[in-house]
This record gives C-alpha cells, sequence and structure tokens, in this order.
C-alpha cells in the first residue's frame, strides 16, 4: 500500500491562469476529500465523493473551483482564474467506508500553490 | 455548524517531559468523533488519537492519551515522555456521527518543540 499520494507538490503559477492537482487515494478507498489549508491555519473542508459521485460541496468552493472522480479512482481540482487568495496547501484524503460510523481517513502529503 | 478551538498557537517541552495541549470544541450533537491529528514539517498529517463521544473511558494510544469532558466540551491530548518526533503541528478535529460521511472540522493547530 503506497499510501495517499497528489502530484505536484509544488505550484507556482501566476494570477489569472488555470491549475489542475490530482489525487491518487488508497486504491481500495471509495471515499475521496479535498481541504484546503492555509498558512498557520486547520484545514478546511472543500468537498468529498463517494465513488465517482460529488455529494457536497463547501461553500468555500466558488463556481472558480471544479473537482471530479471520473471512475472512482483518482480525482481532479481545478482553479480557473487563479487569484492570491487560492494560494494555500490542497490536501487529499481518502478513507474506506464500509460500515456505518468511523472511518479512518489517510491524507496525502498536499500540492501547496502559490499564486503570483 | 460545530467549531473547534485551540487556544494555543505554541507549546514547548522538555524531551522525557510531559506536556498537555488544550482543544474545545462546540456542538448540539451527541454522536460525533475527537480527533488529535500531527503534521511534521514538509510531512502528511496522521492521526494520533481518537475518542468516540459515546465512550466514557478517555483514549490511550501508547505515550498519548487524551482528558475528555464531553459536558465542558473540552478534549485535550497529553504526550508522556515527550520525544524530539513528537515536533510538530497539532490539530484537533471533529467529525459529526450518525449519517456523516466523515467531513472533519479543524481547530486552528498548536505548533509544538520538543528540546533535546
Amino acid at each position: 500500500d503506497t499510501g495517499v499520494s497528489q502530484d505536484p507538490r509544488h505550484k507556482i503559477t501566476k494570477r489569472g491562469q488555470n491549475v489542475t492537482f490530482r489525487c491518487d487515494p488508497i486504491s481500495e478507498h471509495n471515499r475521496l476529500y479535498w481541504y484546503r489549508q492555509t498558512l498557520g491555519q486547520g484545514p478546511e473542508f472543500l468537498t468529498y465523493f463517494q465513488n465517482e459521485a460529488q455529494l457536497e460541496k463547501s461553500r468555500l468552493l466558488s463556481d472558480r473551483f471544479s473537482a471530479e472522480r471520473p471512475k472512482g479512482s483518482f480525482s481532479t481540482l481545478e482553479i480557473q482564474r487563479t487569484e492570491q487568495g487560492d494560494s494555500a496547501m490542497y490536501l487529499c484524503a481518502s478513507s474506506l467506508a464500509e460500515l456505518a460510523g468511523y472511518n479512518e481517513q489517510f491524507f496525502g502529503p498536499g500540492t501547496r500553490l502559490t499564486v503570483l | 455548524a460545530q467549531t473547534v478551538t485551540q487556544s494555543q498557537p505554541e507549546m514547548s517541552v522538555q524531551e522525557a517531559e510531559t506536556v498537555t495541549l488544550s482543544c474545545t470544541y462546540d456542538t448540539s450533537e451527541s454522536d460525533y468523533y475527537l480527533f488529535w491529528y500531527k503534521q511534521p514539517p514538509s510531512r502528511q498529517m496522521i492521526l494520533v488519537i481518537r475518542q468516540e463521544a459515546y465512550k466514557q473511558q478517555n483514549a490511550t494510544e501508547n505515550r498519548f492519551s487524551v482528558n475528555f469532558q464531553k459536558a465542558a466540551k473540552s478534549f485535550s491530548l497529553k504526550i508522556s515522555d515527550s520525544q524530539l518526533g513528537d515536533a510538530a503541528m497539532y490539530f484537533c478535529a471533529y467529525e459529526s456521527g450518525g449519517t456523516s460521511y466523515g467531513k472533519l472540522t479543524f481547530g486552528q493547530g498548536t505548533i509544538l518543540t520538543v528540546h533535546p
């Protein structure tokens, strides 16, 4: 088991450009989450997938943000027309939801986005 | 909405000593989970310990233990026999129970420094 991986690890872009991040969850995990973490703060929930269905989106996820999980495996998070306020660490996590109750989330290393 | 508050931005401890990190939360739910996550510098977040709200017994994991005070909505983490490898940002987090899909609400974090 290789854990949750994210690509790229770092991204520097200019304001107004589009960026796309990828997350590969642990292979058998059916739940996938995206969080955003700004410097010195705790992660904030952005969105969640159960298999390929996007079931919840935070109000933090403006219409410039879009996330997909086309085959219920990897996921992509795209930010269009980036703004300096989008600079943050974008974390992905996955879990295996088999039974009701607690299912541990495993986090990836994150993608650090810097918007100049 | 649930909120999680960590009032200690930074804490320090001498190697082999004990340190306690504080966390309070606000919720109207009776069924929930509480967690402490560790985020080492430039490394991914890992789960340290979790507590189910319905359990009166405080959770323990080796050198890590919690003091869960449900009525006071307090959830502190005690690290005994601190080691250099414990140095990290620590986050307290909340997850709704019941039909929750696993969305985590994090506190602001506490930076723990361990002095040799």
